[in-house]
């Protein structure tokens, strides 16, 4: 069972502005990952975060940054807004070989 | 790079049907291997996993073996109930060097069951 929860679950911006999404893990899980899902398709892994540093990164433009804070959670900030940033964004912690465990993700539409 | 190739679908059954939902994988190293299931507006749980070779991973009466000599986790069902149906993404998780543990997704099957 889940203990991932994000939010807000849903979210609209206009172009060209800035957005700050969270998300707090599962107890005992120290490896928070981001990931955008666009519409019909799979998840696509935007960053990493392991004990409050960023442990590896996807194919996204720096203005997609992150935090990890000491008790794990963590937030996903986007900077200069686009269109096509219109997506679901998912969190997901996790812990070695166990799977990871993802939020209920939050709904960006840009406009 | 590591990759996952899944069926298209919609794949559409009367409840009771037998499924089959294909993947296979394209990976340098020995990944683990995971189907997740998003039903409408939620987002992703873990429906099963596999972490080597020959291992069968199962819950809720779904099963998928992990198969290193075919790169293949099909998932499957005997029986299928119209609670099913949802979108089905198979994954791959391998540690890259820099000990990034990043799941790549398939791009999801979605299955209709029909009473």
């Amino acid at each position: 069972e889940t203990g991932v929860t994000q939010s807000p679950t849903h979210l609209i911006k206009t172009r060209g502005q800035q957005v700050t999404l969270r998300c707090s893990s599962q107890s005992g899980h120290n490896t928070v990952s981001w990931y955008q899902q666009a519409l019909g398709q799979g998840p696509q892994f935007i960053f990493q975060y392991y004990r409050e540093e960023e442990n590896g990164r996807g194919n996204f433009p720096p203005r997609f940054s992150g935090l990890q804070f000491p008790n794990y959670s963590s937030e996903l900030n986007v900077n200069a807004l686009e269109l096509d940033d219109s997506a679901l964004y998912l969190c997901a912690s996790s812990a070695r070989d166990r799977g990871a465990f993802f939020g209920q993700g939050t709904r960006l539409t840009v406009v | 790079g590591d990759s996952v190739t899944q069926m298209e679908g919609p794949v559409t059954l009367s409840e009771e049907a037998f499924l089959t939902i294909n993947c296979t994988y394209t990976a340098t190293g020995y990944p683990s291997l995971f189907w997740y299931v998003q039903y409408p507006g939620e987002g992703l749980q873990l429906l099963l996993k596999a972490t080597k070779a020959d291992d069968k991973g199962s819950n809720k009466g779904f099963e998928a073996t992990y198969r290193k000599e075919t790169t293949s986790f099909h998932l499957e069902k005997g029986s299928v109930q119209v609670s099913d149906s949802a979108v089905y993404f198979c994954a791959l998780s391998s540690y890259n060097l820099d000990n990034t543990d990043k799941l790549i997704f398939g791009t999801g099957t979605r299955l209709q069951v029909f009473p």
